[in-house]
């Protein structure tokens, strides 16, 4: 079980140009998703948290204006980066927080998409 | 703001050996979740650790929560190339779902 989609796995796009991003959780509801953005061997930075039903929160120094987040429903949640530049090439991972227990929230991540900007 | 240092950054070391990860926080956890991520796809989910003095084995890997639940240790016995890897230590605040990460650990394993 907690199985994280994400689609698509990898996108290539001319700069200007606007991707969406797709997280879904396939056998839980997440009424918590995360959005997070990776370079080459290095670690994940936290992008925004995602609410269902509510505006993301966004971490310091990440323009919402630009990666818009939309958490529609328990099971899904987008990420679109608008007027794309080279510098936004990256690979996006999102997370959805699976409640175990009272006490326990474990996120369980998607496998990742590969955005190239040209 | 909460960070977790890991280390060591990268370990190369040869099939057979055993190694040991280490992350030291100032602050407390309520939990911290080790995961492995292979080059291209998203972390995987090795093992959380709630409890202070905690100990859980996962086959041939140790883990280890603090007493104090600020600090975390992966140990790997006898390591197989398939082993290899980026290791992630990630602790949840106790005031929200946020996961802080460490900087990772590049592990390869040569046969």
């Amino acid at each position: 079980g907690a199985v994280v989609s994400q689609h698509p796995s990898r996108v290539i796009c001319k700069s200007g140009t606007s991707v969406k991003i797709e997280c879904r959780s396939l056998d839980f509801q997440a009424t918590t998703m995360f959005w997070y953005r990776q370079f080459p061997k290095q670690s994940l930075m936290l992008m925004a948290t995602s609410n269902e039903g509510s505006k993301a929160t966004y971490e310091q120094g990440v323009e919402k204006d630009k990666f818009l987040i939309n958490h529609a429903s328990l099971t899904l949640s987008t990420l679109t980066v608008t007027s794309a530049h080279p510098e936004d090439s990256s690979f996006y991972i999102c997370s959805a927080s699976h409640r175990l227990s009272l006490s326990q929230d474990t996120q369980y991540f998607g496998p990742g998409t590969r955005l190239t900007v040209l | 703001t909460q960070l977790l240092e890991q280390s060591p950054q990268f370990l190369s070391i040869q099939e057979g050996e055993n190694l040991t990860v280490y992350c030291n926080s100032s602050s407390v956890f309520s939990s911290l979740q080790w995961y492995r991520q292979e080059p291209g796809e998203g972390p995987v989910l090795l093992v959380t650790v709630v409890t202070g003095g905690e100990v859980k084995k996962l086959k041939r890997l140790t883990f280890q929560f603090g007493d104090a639940r600020k600090d975390s240790s992966l140990h790997i016995t006898a390591a197989q190339p398939g082993d290899t890897g980026l290791y992630l230590c990630a602790g949840e605040g106790s005031s929200n779902y946020k996961l802080t990460f460490g900087k990772g650990t590049l592990l390869t394993v040569n046969p």
